[in-house]
């Protein structure tokens, strides 16, 4: 069974740091490009950023640039994304995603971050 | 990169049929046929529902298709389902090479 597995939120207070995780099975993991994307409850999807199946090649939105930095370990089939100097409006739940045709065609079940002050 | 437009509610009956609007502009649903529709339940992870425009994925209905007419792609739903209540969100790649989401639309079944 494809399966994408997020892990790591939790509470963080403003100016911190959290690394998520994203345990992928049931596919070749280095051969997809992989997404994070994320969700304020009550609100919409925002794409956060991608990388390349071999990872030399990531882009993030302008909202993370130069704070969050995604990356990924084929040979653990992990994704993770290393979010630094949160903010408030960081406060979301955050997918892990793969992407196939340009599509986001397998999700995560999400794992929470929240940072308050 | 802007979000796509995309209707607040929409409602239906039961049996009926439904269309969802998705506006973006030529750099983004006019410009690729990378279009794809998300269907996404209360407290549950989108679902992949259409990809390229009107392509639907195996296990889904073929009561859900997809279109496209210049910068607007539809959802139409066929034969509503109370299972069908859920968000839809649209989703688009883009000339910046990245992806962008429609603000998404609640679909109510009367």
């Amino acid at each position: 069974e494809v399966q994408l597995v997020d892990s790591g939120g939790g509470l963080v207070q403003p100016g911190g740091s959290l690394r998520l995780s994203c345990a992928a099975s049931g596919f070749i993991f280095g051969t997809y490009w992989m997404h994070w994307v994320r969700q304020v409850p009550g609100k919409g999807l925002v794409w956060v950023s991608r990388i390349s199946s071999d990872g030399s090649s990531t882009t993030y939105a302008d909202s993370v640039k130069g704070r969050f930095t995604i990356s990924r370990d084929n040979a653990k089939n992990t994704l993770y994304l290393q979010m630094n100097s949160l903010r408030v409006e960081d406060t979301a739940v955050y997918y892990c995603v793969r992407e196939q045709i340009k599509t986001m065609d397998v999700w995560g079940q999400g794992t929470t971050v929240t940072v308050f002050s | 990169q802007s979000a796509l437009t995309q209707p607040a509610s929409v409602s239906g009956s039961l049996g009926q049929s439904i269309t969802i609007s998705c506006t973006g502009t030529s750099s983004d649903v006019g410009g690729y046929n990378f279009v794809s529709w998300y269907q996404q339940h209360p407290g549950k992870a989108p679902k992949l529902m259409i990809y390229t425009v009107s392509d639907r994925p195996s296990g889904v209905s073929t009561r859900f298709s997809g279109s496209k007419s210049g910068n607007t792609a539809s959802l139409t739903i066929s034969g509503l389902q109370a299972e069908d209540e859920a968000d839809y969100y649209c989703g688009s790649y883009t000339s910046s090479d990245t992806l962008v989401f429609g603000g998404g639309t609640k679909l109510t079944v009367l």
